[in-house]
């Protein structure tokens, strides 16, 4: 167990709709990173927040945005959501943000767009 | 996009055989880690390698990099059913920010008794 949660564990949703995915961060850590895991392929770099604002953007159209609250607890929200968005997103947490600083993963949300 | 690739894509072995794995990545980088992943869930980090360390090692993992070919490998000895998973390398570009990791498209290590 890493202290990572994530909610809700799976998704179902139609194209077009919008959906909010959630994350909890380990106790202490005040960095959360969003990956995108489409099936059989690494994790793709969303966007990172540090203290509540936005630290680093991966190549995401801007329809994936994201919340960071002063509880360090996060959220990834996408709109207008498209077929090829179906993936397992995962989030990871880590103390600072910093280089060479490991990550903690929570279990992902699987999200599946019909 | 991808950073590099992991080699092989898949490898099935015996209990109690040796793993390696392979990664190989395109830019500078600040550091490189290993993260094992069970069934499509969440990613555990393994062991971190910085740019200027060669090898190294913990309990039955020994990782070694090679940054003028700009690759590393992971060794998994004495490997038990327990091991099989996804095996992912990261990268951390040398760009001074905080860390924002490119994941390989993995190895899938399957370990029979």
């Amino acid at each position: 167990e890493t202290g990572v949660t994530q909610s809700p564990t799976h998704l179902i949703k139609t194209r077009g709709q919008q959906v909010t995915l959630r994350c909890s961060s380990q106790s202490g850590h005040n960095t959360v990173s969003w990956y995108q895991q489409a099936l059989g392929q690494g994790p793709q770099f969303i966007f990172q927040y540090y203290r509540e604002e936005e630290n680093g953007r991966g190549n995401f159209p801007p329809r994936f945005s994201g919340l960071q609250f002063p509880n360090y607890s996060s959220e990834l929200n996408v709109n207008a959501l498209e077929l090829d968005d179906s993936a397992l997103y995962l989030c990871a947490s880590s103390l600072t943000g910093q280089s060479n600083e490991k990550l903690f993963f929570g279990s992902g949300t699987q999200l599946s767009v019909l | 996009s991808q950073q590099g690739e992991e080699d092989p894509q898949a490898l099935s072995i015996q209990e109690g055989e040796n793993a390696t794995m392979n990664c190989s990545y395109k830019t500078s980088i600040n550091n490189l880690q290993w993260y094992r992943q069970n069934s499509g869930r969440g990613l555990v980090h393994l062991i971190l390698i910085r740019s200027n360390e060669r090898e190294k090692h913990s309990g039955r993992l020994r990782v070694t990099l090679d940054t003028s070919k700009k690759s590393s490998s992971l060794l998994i000895t004495a490997s038990r059913a327990a091991d099989t998973a996804s095996y992912f390398c990261a990268t951390d570009p040398w760009s001074g920010t905080a860390s924002k990791l490119t994941f390989g498209t993995g190895t899938r290590l399957q370990v029979t008794l």
